[in-house]
C-alpha cells in the first residue's frame, strides 16, 4: 500500500465550485506539504504543515486553504475554483527527525476547472 | 534565496547511452540537493540525495550525481540508458535553516529512443 494517498486522483470542476482535495499517509510523518505542478514551471509550495497546529503559506497560497485534521490528513481546499488553478496537484511529507528533511511524495491529483 | 537551473527541458539520448542531466544550483549557504523522477501518472519519487557527506552520490536505478562545489552544480549521470528511463527529472535545493523548504527546477523531460 502507498505511503502517500491523495484523493480523487482526478477531478473536473466548474468556475466558482468549491472543491476539497484529501492527503493522508501512513509514514508517521509530521510535516505535510502541498504543491501544485504547472508545465515548464516546476513545483510550487501551497501551504506547509509542521504538525496540526502549525499551518504556514507557501509562494502560492492565494484562492487556497488548508486544514490539517490529524497528523496524518491534510486537506486542501479551492473555495470558489478558477480555471488557472487547473493544474496537477501533489502532497508530499517529511519527518522532522530525518536530518535533511527528505520529501515523500504522494500520486497527485489532476485538477481541471472548466 | 536558494534557485535551481535546469538546463533543457528536454533531452534525448538512444538506448545504451550516457545519460547527463544538468543542474544547478544557487544557495547562500551550504545547501541540500535532491533529484526526483516522475513516471508518466504518477507522483514524484527520490533518485538520490546530496547532504554534505560524499561529493558523489549514487542512487536508485544506476543513478549517479557529482556535486561540484566550484561549479555549483549537481548533474545527475547515468552510463546507460534504459527504455524505463524515461521519465521527467526534477532538480531541487533546500537550506539547513529550519525548515527545509524544498525549491525545484523546471524539470527535464528525458526521451529514451530504441
Amino acid at each position: 500500500d502507498a505511503d502517500v494517498t491523495q484523493t480523487p486522483r482526478n477531478r473536473i470542476t466548474k468556475t466558482g465550485k468549491r472543491i476539497m482535495l484529501e492527503c493522508s499517509q501512513t509514514k508517521g510523518h509530521d510535516r505535510m506539504y502541498w504543491y501544485r505542478q504547472d508545465p515548464g514551471l516546476g513545483l510550487r509550495l501551497i501551504y506547509y504543515s509542521f504538525d496540526v497546529k502549525d499551518i504556514n503559506k507557501g509562494e502560492i497560497s492565494d484562492g487556497y486553504s488548508v486544514s490539517r485534521q490529524a497528523q496524518a490528513k491534510f486537506s486542501l481546499s479551492l473555495e470558489s475554483a478558477i480555471p488557472n488553478q487547473t493544474a496537477l496537484y501533489f502532497c508530499a511529507t517529511s519527518d522532522l527527525g530525518e536530518s535533511t528533511d527528505t520529501q515523500y511524495f504522494g500520486p497527485g491529483t489532476r485538477l481541471t476547472v472548466l | 534565496a536558494q534557485s535551481v537551473t535546469q538546463l533543457g527541458s528536454h533531452v534525448s539520448v538512444s538506448e545504451g547511452a550516457l545519460v547527463l542531466l544538468r543542474c544547478n544550483y544557487s544557495s547562500s549557504v551550504p545547501p541540500y540537493l535532491f533529484w526526483y523522477v516522475q513516471y508518466p501518472n504518477q507522483g514524484l519519487q527520490l533518485l538520490l540525495k546530496y547532504t554534505s557527506a560524499a561529493t558523489l552520490v549514487k542512487g536508485i536505478n544506476g543513478f549517479e550525481a557529482e556535486f561540484k562545489k566550484s561549479e555549483t552544480s549537481f548533474h545527475l549521470t547515468k552510463p546507460s540508458a534504459h527504455m524505463s528511463d524515461a521519465a521527467e527529472y526534477f532538480c531541487a535545493v533546500s537550506v539547513n535553516t529550519g525548515f527545509q523548504k524544498l525549491v525545484f527546477g523546471t524539470g527535464t523531460r528525458l526521451l529514451v529512443s530504441p
